[in-house]
């Protein structure tokens, strides 16, 4: 069973373009939403967070969108580089066990 | 901000041998240790918590005979595949929390281990 799932698989975009990543969720008692950030071959880096409390949070040209009465959140990524060329994974979890659970992960290529 | 390191960054092994993986928190003392396993293309899927001084736990379907865990000290965790055979081979990513942090769902992860089990 899937709890977090994530679209698309893959995505390709042109360099200063949007990326847009989107993730829906079945677990109304998930509270913390987690975006990693991974390169071939490394572990995965904390990007971005968002608590249900918000709508919305940025950090530079990455922006969390969460609607929680739909159940979904997206991953904006603004003026996109082919440096964000990655794989980027959502993910939920709930305040006592903090154990995460990822979506299934989207390849993104950026061309320059 | 937190760091964490992994040793070895890639091992290559006979089928039958065992391995040992470590973790560390480099600048802060982690309360837990996640070890996640990943395949190429594929999410991370988490094999075992493990809090200092206690035993892990384990996720269903993991074998916790296969995967030893020992956490030793609040900035230590080892995974060691016993008995590796090729279909333990993986990308192996452990992550920490930082116990000082008041917010404590934010993982920091390692760089992984790659193992090739011949």
């Amino acid at each position: 069973q899937q709890q977090v799932k994530q679209s698309p698989q893959s995505l390709i975009v042109q360099k200063g373009g949007i990326s847009i990543i989107n993730c829906a969720y079945e677990n109304t008692a998930f509270d913390y939403f987690p975006w990693y950030q991974q390169f071939p071959g490394k572990g995965p880096a904390l990007l971005i967070a968002i608590r249900p409390d918000v709508s919305e949070k940025k950090e530079g040209r990455f922006t969390i969108s969460f609607n929680k009465s739909a159940k979904q959140f997206s991953l904006h990524i603004m003026d996109s580089q082919p440096g964000d060329s990655a794989t980027y994974f959502c993910a939920a979890s709930t305040g006592g066990s903090y154990i995460p659970t990822f979506g299934r992960g989207t390849s993104l290529i950026v061309h320059p | 901000g937190a760091v964490v390191s992994q040793h070895p960054s890639w091992v290559i092994c006979k089928s039958g041998t065992s391995v040992k993986i470590e973790c560390r928190s480099l600048d802060f003392q982690a309360t837990t240790m996640f070890w996640y396993r990943q395949f190429p293309k594929q999410s991370l899927m988490l094999m075992a918590t493990s809090n200092e001084g206690s035993k892990a736990t384990y996720e269903q379907g993991v074998e916790k005979d296969k995967f030893l865990i020992n956490h030793a000290s609040l900035t230590l965790s080892t995974l060691t595949v016993t008995s590796a055979h090729p279909e333990d081979s993986s990308f192996y990513i452990c992550s920490a929390r930082d116990g000082r942090e008041w917010h404590q769902e934010t993982q920091y992860f390692g760089p992984g281990t790659r193992l090739l089990v011949l």
